[in-house]
């Protein structure tokens, strides 16, 4: 089965830094990759899928943007935060004929 | 507009008790509902997933049920743990692409099961 990993666990970073959330997939090959934004007491809120190398579809539009370099590396960016980019990002992957998507264990911004 | 909405928002239970979960939504068209828990600061881990055909799925002491008509969906907890500490949360698939599906999530219902 799958394995998906985060880092960093927790970051703090001001206004107008740039942000590199990572996300790695073990255990599987050519997965869906997504990346969510949970704000405090809100649902989960699709930010990027891809579905393979150098594929990503974004779902809002914002300041981040996101990048899949190796098919199984998922990589979430920011030229410049904002306070609203606070949350927790959270890294699914889901493989060909399987509905269910597979959650990594998280990333907590808090932007000041 | 896709919605799912969850009630109650928050429930605390005594350890032991019975408890039942609930998930209304509107998503068209519909591929599957899911059930995952989530610890606070974790990612969220899937209990059910239920396809238009299936009205009932159990995983150890949770049972989900689905109704597609009344687009009503339920989780039920029996013999609550401490353990069983942790939010809730109803997701409907609204894609019939496969695994690009699109999810809504629901909000969760955050329980808290006490001594």
């Amino acid at each position: 089965s799958q394995t998906i990993h985060q880092w960093p666990a927790t970051l703090v970073q001001p206004v107008g830094s740039p942000l590199s959330l990572e996300c790695t997939v073990e255990g599987t090959s050519n997965p869906n990759l997504y990346w969510y934004r949970q704000a405090a007491g809100r649902g989960l809120q699709l930010l990027f899928y891809s579905v393979g190398i150098g594929q990503i579809s974004s779902e809002v539009p914002q300041n981040l943007s996101a990048s899949r370099p190796q098919d199984r590396q998922f990589i979430l960016s920011s030229k410049k935060l904002l306070l609203s980019d606070s949350g927790f990002y959270l890294c699914a992957c889901a493989t060909s004929g399987n509905y269910e998507q597979y959650f990594g264990p998280g990333t907590r911004l808090t932007v000041t | 507009k896709n919605q799912v909405e969850q009630s109650p928002q928050s429930l605390i239970i005594l350890e032991g008790k019975n408890c039942t979960l609930q998930c209304n939504y509107t998503v068209s068209p519909f591929s599957n509902l899911r059930w995952y828990k989530q610890d606070t600061g974790r990612g969220p881990v899937s209990l059910t997933i239920m396809t238009f055909s299936e009205n009932t799925k159990s995983n150890g002491r949770y049972t989900a049920t689905l109704d597609a008509d009344t687009k009503q969906s339920s989780l039920h907890i029996t013999a609550s743990q401490l353990s069983d500490s942790a939010s809730y949360i109803c997701v409907v698939s609204h894609s019939n692409t496969g695994t690009a599906s699109k999810l809504t999530f629901g909000t969760g219902t955050r329980l808290q099961v006490t001594l």
